[in-house]
């Protein structure tokens, strides 16, 4: 069964408003996740890694004001795209790395969350 | 930084065929390799990982092999069925990092 769950699926807004997208681990712990953005036909685009207890760190490009994460838990980190508009339309997806024995880690992914800015 | 190629863009096979798709990467220090099948519209499902210290591993009908020298590692799918139709993503990374993603693959698979 699914080991990361996001809230909402789906979400539609209104340009200049602010979303905020859910990504949390369901029978584990992840002091790290990862969020990702995807466009149609394209691949996973890395936008910032959450720590638990710390600040994310993102990566190049990526307007950390614009993309607002917490990781209020050991089991959940949030997405807030703060004035939202139409370009920020996208496919957002999650991940986290569980622990699959010795040094390792396997990392799973969320459904994703289609985000469509009007 | 990691980079990684992915080849080909779109595989098109015949029911009951196998398919074959090849990844490059750049970093001598990753150590793991994930692939993804995603279907539309959801999330990247994890199907089979390899790690450095293993040249080959298998699961049913699919496998994954892994040629560090070269740095580059394949998934084979046989026995191919509609289901597998879907978009199959490599990556690469070191232990618990980031991972980095091949352009994806279209595979369709035709009854």
């Amino acid at each position: 069964g699914a080991v990361v769950s996001q809230h909402p699926s789906r979400v539609i807004c209104k340009s200049g408003t602010s979303v905020k997208i859910e990504c949390r681990s369901l029978d584990f712990q992840a002091t790290t996740m990862f969020w990702y953005r995807q466009f149609p036909k394209q691949s996973l685009m890395l936008m910032a890694t959450s720590n638990e207890g710390s600040k994310a760190t993102y990566e190049q490009g990526v307007e950390k004001d614009k993309f607002l994460i917490n990781h209020a838990s050991l089991t959940l980190s949030t997405l807030t795209v703060t004035s939202a508009h139409p370009e920020d339309s996208s496919f957002y997806i999650c991940s986290a790395p569980r622990a699959s024995g010795g040094s390792g880690s396997e990392q799973y992914f969320g459904p994703g969350t289609r985000l469509t800015v009007t | 930084g990691e980079n990684v190629e992915q080849h080909p863009s779109t595989l098109s096979v015949q029911e009951g065929d196998s398919a074959v798709i090849k990844c490059t990467y750049s970093d001598s220090a990753s150590n793991y390799f994930p692939w993804y099948k995603q279907e539309l519209g959801k999330g990247p499902q994890l199907i089979i990982d390899i790690r450095s210290n293993v040249g080959e591993k298998k699961d049913q009908r699919i496998a994954v092999t892994l040629n560090k020298t070269a740095k580059h590692f394949s998934l084979h799918i046989t026995e191919t069925q509609p289901e597998d139709s879907a978009v199959y993503f490599c990556a690469a990374s070191k232990s618990w990092g980031k991972l980095q993603f091949g352009a994806g693959t279209q595979v369709v698979v035709t009854p």
